[in-house]
């Protein structure tokens, strides 16, 4: 079957560094996805992955290990409104060409 | 551009009542998916519109669900004598896919249905 790990919640102060960790066991892998959605809001896409190695977009990083099933995002200089809740998503050729197999999601809580 | 819309925003039913929420992709968008979520949960997939192929509906959680799309855009969810469990966040995302799939998906803001 198809299954995503990811922590349930993270808290971090303003101004710290956050990691989200990721482990998939899925068939078809393609890449991953991270998506961010603020409370009652839609997720919004932050980043991909489709070959090994660290994607840079601002303050936000994103690594794929393709061999270790295993990705995360790297949320750098928190600030009070990254407090939102952060999905990895698999993106799967088989089954389904084009699919996005969603994480449960990582609430990420940043405090003064 | 116009984003992803939704409506309703929200819709109150009695259990037992059926429902339709509609989606509206972005134009020019080719594939078309619906989720749902609950309270704190994540996004659970239902089925996926992709071009002119057959649906896959393998997320739909039972036959009292069922979506089509018409003339390759809007799209609209039913759910056929609706259950307190069926109380969610339904949302609709789209995405451009042009000889390879997508891995941005654009995102409506979601109808919230209450089923009393």
């Amino acid at each position: 079957g198809q299954s995503l790990e990811q922590p349930s919640e993270v808290t971090a102060v303003e101004g710290a560094i956050v990691q989200i960790n990721c482990t998939y066991q899925t068939s078809g892998f393609y890449g991953l996805s991270w998506y961010q959605q603020h409370d009652g809001g839609a997720p919004t896409f932050l980043s991909y992955n489709a070959l090994d190695g660290l994607e840079e977009t601002g303050r936000f990083s994103s690594f794929l290990s393709r061999s270790d099933s295993y990705g995360y995002l790297l949320l750098q200089e928190l600030q009070m409104k990254d407090s939102a809740s952060y999905f990895c998503a698999v993106l799967m050729t088989t089954d389904s060409w084009g699919k996005l197999q969603f994480g449960a999601g990582t609430q990420v809580v940043v405090t003064p | 551009g116009a984003g992803v819309s939704q409506s309703p925003s929200n819709k109150v039913t009695e259990k037992g009542k059926d429902v339709e929420l509609r989606c509206d992709p972005i134009s020019g968008h080719t594939a078309l998916y619906w989720y749902r979520q609950s309270l704190g949960q994540g996004l659970e997939f239902l089925i996926y519109f992709q071009g002119n192929s057959a649906p896959d509906k393998s997320g739909l959680p039972s036959d009292r669900f069922s979506a089509e799309r018409t003339g390759g855009s809007v799209s609209t969810l039913t759910i056929q004598r609706t259950q307190q469990e069926d109380s969610a966040v339904y949302l609709c995302a789209s995405s451009l896919t042009q000889g390879g799939p997508s891995y941005e998906q654009y995102f409506g803001p979601g109808t919230r249905l209450t089923v009393t």
